[in-house]
């Protein structure tokens, strides 16, 4: 059972352009919701992240916009760079402290042409 | 501040050997994390650990995976005998959660391949 799913797989971007990636989730209880970016042969590093209490949260070109009715969570690289190119994740997680638990998406591989 | 320690980065075996991989959480780091990565896919998690105690491991392939957390520091995971679908990138991560921090911080990984 997929309880995060992403959008698109794959997702090439000119220089300077804008980046989404769309997640969708099933489980209301979620509560917080990270996105992760990993370049090959490397682990994941969290980018940015959100609770459902604010339908957007930026940090400079980075933009989570959540929408909690429609269970769903975007991000939005503005002014694409060609070191943005890598491979993101969204997640969504219950609870805190030692409940911590990530459910990731599949990923969306982002390349972004000089 | 040091990063996650995993090793080994690479493993080639064959199917029905047996492996083990090691990590090495950020110091201080009382949440340890297993979880495997295959290939298009994102991370799954296998394992939690809070200090040297399992909080989860309902996702864990009991019957051939096992892990440990000696001394609430260091942790091994290990797999006996692997399969073709064992291959996959075993990543590591740790946090301390405090406040309204959670961040997860992983390790580079163990590329794992069985042939």
């Amino acid at each position: 059972q997929q309880q995060v799913k992403q959008s698109p797989q794959s997702l090439i971007v000119q220089k300077g352009g804008i980046s989404i990636i769309n997640c969708a989730y099933e489980n209301t209880a979620f509560d917080y919701f990270p996105w992760y970016q990993q370049f090959p042969g490397k682990g994941p590093a969290l980018l940015i992240a959100i609770r459902p209490d604010v339908s957007e949260k930026k940090e400079g070109r980075f933009t989570i916009s959540f929408n909690k009715s429609a269970k769903q969570f975007s991000l939005h690289i503005m002014d694409s760079q060609p070191g943005d190119s890598a491979t993101y994740f969204c997640a969504a997680s219950i609870g805190g402290g030692s409940n911590y638990k990530l459910t990731f998406g599949k990923g969306t591989l982002l390349t972004v042409n000089p | 501040e040091a990063g996650v320690a995993q090793s080994p980065r690479y493993k080639i075996i064959e199917k029905r050997q047996s492996v083990a991989f090691w990590c090495n959480p950020i110091s201080g780091h009382a949440t340890l994390y297993w979880y495997q990565q295959i290939l298009g896919q994102g991370p799954k998690l296998l394992i939690q650990f809070q200090n040297n105690g399992v909080v989860d491991d309902s996702q864990l392939p009991k019957d051939r995976f096992s892990a440990e957390r000696l001394k609430g520091v260091d942790s091994t995971l290990k797999i006996q005998p692997a399969k073709l679908e064992d291959s996959a990138v075993y990543l590591c991560a740790s946090s301390s959660p405090t406040g309204s921090s959670y961040e997860q911080y992983f390790g580079p990984g163990t590329r794992l391949t069985v042939t």
